[in-house]
């Protein structure tokens, strides 16, 4: 069975701070990893998707992650925190042929003036 | 290009009655899903259709859950009788296709306080 791990519910940056959130996988054969967004009483928004190509992954917004199967981590950057980047961030894993999503707890970032 | 609608938005209801939600998803999308997301935790699948067939069920709680696409295309989900516990926002994707490669495209969500 997958699963996905994501460490610390809510995270606090400043605006113009490194944003780092964090996500851990278990896959018993290679996996799909993604990360979502979702704003308040929205749905979710794919950031970025890693497919077993690159293992740097740059998705919209300036967020990116990297796929490290060493870690089993596909932990989620940003160079400079926006205060439109407070949201709750959702990583989920699948693997390749099936869409079915698993996806983690969520993480919200909270980004102060 | 009009993104996946639900309806209702919100919607109260006390326990043990019924209610049903609404999906209308991206047209030309093969795929639909429904999820259920509780607060404080990430949206867990509760049923699959590829076209008006049903790929994946397995964690849809049928005793009081059922959901339908008929023709393919809209879909309803229903929930009879209704427990505390279902207390969640419903979210409503759709895929252009089942491969994982295929983006999921999520509607906005139907909260639902079951009281």
């Amino acid at each position: 069975a997958q699963s996905v791990t994501q460490l610390g519910s809510h995270v606090s940056v400043s605006e113009g701070a490194l944003v780092l959130l964090r996500c851990n996988y278990s896959s018993s054969v290679p996996p799909y990893l993604f990360w979502y967004v979702q704003y308040p009483n929205q749905g979710l928004q794919l950031l970025l998707k890693y497919t077993s190509a690159a293992t740097l992954v740059k998705g919209i917004n300036g967020f990116e992650a990297e796929f490290k199967k060493s870690e089993t981590s596909f932990h989620l950057t940003k160079p400079s925190a926006h205060m439109s980047d407070a949201a709750e961030y959702f990583c989920a894993v699948t693997e390749e042929g099936y869409s079915t999503l698993t996806f983690g707890k969520g993480t919200m970032l909270l980004v102060s003036p | 290009e009009a993104g996946v609608a639900q309806s209702p938005r919100y919607k109260i209801i006390e326990k043990r009655q019924s209610v049903a939600f609404w999906c209308n998803p991206i047209s030309g999308h093969a795929t639909l899903y429904w999820y259920q997301q509780i607060l404080g935790q990430g949206p867990k699948l509760l049923i699959q259709f590829q076209n008006n067939g049903v790929v994946d069920d397995s964690q849809l709680p049928k005793d009081r859950f059922s959901a339908e696409r008929l023709k393919g295309v809209d879909s309803t989900l229903k929930i009879q009788p209704a427990k505390l516990e279902d207390s969640a926002v419903y979210l409503c994707a759709s895929s252009y296709g089942r491969a994982a490669l295929y983006e999921q495209f999520f509607g906005p969500g139907t909260r639902l306080t079951v009281l």
